[in-house]
């Protein structure tokens, strides 16, 4: 089974600040990683797949990057609404798909 | 528009029985592999179940296989987790999940959820 490692487990950052979530894979799984957004209360929101690649709909100031083990969600400038917990998932060898344990970005 | 509408949690006893269902709408239902995810409270995301278009494969993680099933039912545009032998650590709200089209299993689109409570 690959274990996904999310780091931090906080970030704290200011509104309008650049935002940088890492993601570890405990071994290689290509391209094969997913990002998702989760807000209190409601279900997770496919943000990134394919390492970077996003969703339809998602905004620009998204991205993901990474190849192999290691990959980085940034968020350019963070606005109100981006205030959320993040995790990545992996689906090169499955199953199990698994995920990371999450990220909380919270305002500094 | 996509949605996913899931039903039939609520609370059981330890080794009882329960069936979710998944009513999809809004995109050609049987052109998809589907996935169950569950949260426990508080917790990560973790994977559950999936289910190709056809229902010919099927897949589980260890912690459910033998005691949950994952089916489906393309004339009605729904999915179906049978959940068996349920445990306190069931315990979560269950998403329905449609994996994107065309080998990437990431997971597209999400329903609201149905919370699982096994307690005696």
């Amino acid at each position: 089974e690959i274990v996904i490692t999310q780091s931090p487990a906080t970030l704290s950052v200011s509104p309008g600040e650049r935002a940088t979530l890492s993601c570890r894979a405990s071994q290689s799984v290509s391209s094969n990683l997913a990002w998702y957004q989760q807000k209190p209360g409601q279900a997770p929101r496919l943000l990134i797949y394919g390492a970077s690649t996003r969703a339809t709909g998602i905004p620009a100031r998204f991205s993901g990057s990474g190849s192999g083990t290691e990959f980085t969600l940034t968020i350019s400038s963070l606005q109100s609404e981006d205030f959320a917990v993040y995790y990545c998932q992996q689906y090169n060898h499955w199953p199990p798909i698994t995920f990371g344990q999450g990220t909380r970005l919270e305002i500094k | 528009e996509v949605q996913l509408v899931e039903s039939g949690g609520g609370l059981v006893q330890p080794g009882g029985s329960l069936r979710l269902s998944c009513a999809a709408s809004g995109f050609t239902f049987s052109s998809y592999w589907m996935s169950w995810v569950r949260q426990a409270p508080g917790k990560g995301l973790e994977w559950v179940a999936n289910i190709k278009q056809d229902g010919g494969e099927k897949y589980y993680v260890d912690s459910v296989k033998g005691r949950f099933t994952i089916s489906r039912d393309n004339a009605k545009n729904s999915l179906y987790l049978q959940m068996n032998s349920l445990r306190a650590a069931d315990t979560a709200v269950y998403y329905c999940a449609r994996i994107t089209f065309g080998g990437v299993i990431a997971l597209e689109y999400w329903g609201q959820g149905t919370l699982v409570t096994v307690s005696s």
